[in-house]
């Protein structure tokens, strides 16, 4: 069965620091680009980052540039978001999600881990 | 604001053809392909469509996508109470050389 899991969100003060984790299971991950996407409460999707194959190519949406950082790890089957400096506006679901191309072909999406910035 | 535009709500009766719009510009709907998402609060979103008019298995061909330009559309036939949902376009955009999800259309099923 193909599984995405996200795990690390939590509670953290503004100006903190979180990485969240998505392990993938049931599919080939070295193989696919990965995304994370996040929904702030009461607001749409928005994308945030996604990374190729083999870590060579990475996108992030502008406003989050310099923040946070998408990485992965073919060999532990795991992707991953370092977030720095949070805001309250960070607060969201976060999800990981799979794709054949830098396109929002996302096929595979996890359940989502929730992240509450707040003091 | 987003890049792409939706109305943020539809509404249809069951047994209704609904239609959603999408409208964007020539550095993301115009040159690339557009994505479907449907989305039920506390689950994951699902692919509805891909590349434009391409329904995943799955997914009932009362679903169907289509494309015009740096338009897109997402159209519902047979409405049925479990389509009642928040529906998201997406695709990638040149300028911004990155993913862009439209705001979001919550489909009531009255």
């Amino acid at each position: 069965e193909v599984q995405l899991v996200e795990s690390g969100g939590g509670l953290v003060q503004p100006g903190g620091s979180l990485r969240l984790s998505c392990a993938a299971s049931g599919f080939t991950f070295s193989s696919y680009w990965m995304s994370w996407v996040r929904q702030a409460p009461g607001k749409g999707l928005e994308w945030v980052a996604n990374i190729n194959q083999d870590r060579s190519q990475k996108y992030y949406v502008d406003s989050l540039k310099g923040r946070f950082t998408i990485s992965r790890d073919n060999a532990k089957n795991s992707l991953y978001l370092q977030m720095n400096s949070l805001r309250a506006e960070d607060t969201a679901v976060y999800y990981c999600a799979s794709g054949i191309s830098w396109e929002p072909y996302f096929q595979q999406w996890g359940q989502g881990t929730l992240v509450t910035v707040s003091s | 604001q987003s890049v792409l535009t939706q109305p943020p709500s539809a509404s249809g009766t069951p047994g209704q053809r609904v239609t959603i719009s999408c409208s964007g510009s020539s550095s993301n709907i115009g040159r690339n392909y557009v994505y479907w998402y449907q989305h039920l609060p506390g689950t994951a979103p699902k692919l509805l469509i891909y590349w434009n008019n391409q329904r995943p298995s799955g997914v009932p061909d009362r679903f169907s996508g289509s494309k015009s330009g740096t338009s897109a559309s997402l159209a519902i036939s047979g409405l049925r109470s479990e389509d009642e949902a928040h529906y998201y376009c997406a695709g990638w955009d040149g300028s911004l050389s990155g993913v862009v999800f439209g705001g979001g259309t919550k489909l009531t099923v009255l």
